[in-house]
């Protein structure tokens, strides 16, 4: 049983659409992250949220507390956000738990 | 700002013998989180340090170590390797922000066990 399942797995776009990527969580959370991680390993937090949407450039992330879901949105997606997308939860243990994170391809 | 500093970056060793990570923190961050990172499992999560002091630990056996230094700066020690334990190796530099702990990944530690 996986504490953090997100959907798709596996996601090609073409440049220029709206992307969204699903992710539900069956802990007690303090905080939900949305992380980047591109080839070669190097991650990136993009966000750390615990209630209501935030917005970094064309980045979107929602999290709705009672449903235990959050979504991160991608809008105009480019070549450059080719990257593997990972959610991860901060359960109210502390412990952290990770998706399995999504492949996102973006085709020019 | 220097960024999460982790040494080395690669390392090949052979079954049955032990290994030291290193991690150096973003200066003033006090926390660091170590993960592991396999293609079978994906990322999971290793233990957490503030203070010196081990706050959290995940479902890793006792092989698997750590400590932080007055300095903030971590290791993680793996004892009696096994092949399974040929993963990426990353470090997590931690500030609250907000009351949450903001994690700043470092590059990786890549291990290969033979």
């Amino acid at each position: 049983k996986n504490e953090v399942e997100q959907s798709p797995q596996n996601l090609t776009a073409q440049e220029g659409e709206f992307i969204t990527i699903n992710c539900s969580y069956s802990v007690g959370i303090s905080a939900l992250h949305w992380l980047q991680q591109h080839p070669g390993g190097g991650i990136v937090s993009l966000f750390m949220l615990s209630s209501g949407k935030k917005k970094h450039g064309r980045l979107i992330a929602t999290i709705n507390i009672q449903e235990k879901h959050s979504s991160l949105h991608i809008t105009a997606s480019h070549p450059r956000d080719s990257a593997v997308y990972i959610c991860a939860v901060r359960a109210t243990g502390n412990q952290f738990y990770f998706g399995t994170g999504t492949s996102l391809t973006v085709i020019p | 700002k220097a960024g999460v500093t982790q040494t080395p970056r690669y390392l090949i060793k052979t079954r049955g013998q032990q290994v030291t990570l290193s991690c150096s923190p973003i200066s003033g961050h006090r926390s660091v989180s170590w993960y592991q990172q396999t293609p079978g499992q994906g990322l999971q999560f290793l233990f957490e340090y503030f203070s010196e002091t081990q706050r959290n630990k995940g479902n890793f056996p006792g092989r698997f170590s750590g400590r932080q230094f007055s300095n903030s700066r971590s290791e993680m020690n793996v004892s009696t390797l096994e092949l399974g334990d040929s993963a990426l190796y990353l470090c997590a530099s931690g500030r609250t922000s907000g009351g949450y702990n903001e994690q700043f990944f470092g590059p990786g530690t890549r291990l290969t066990v033979l």
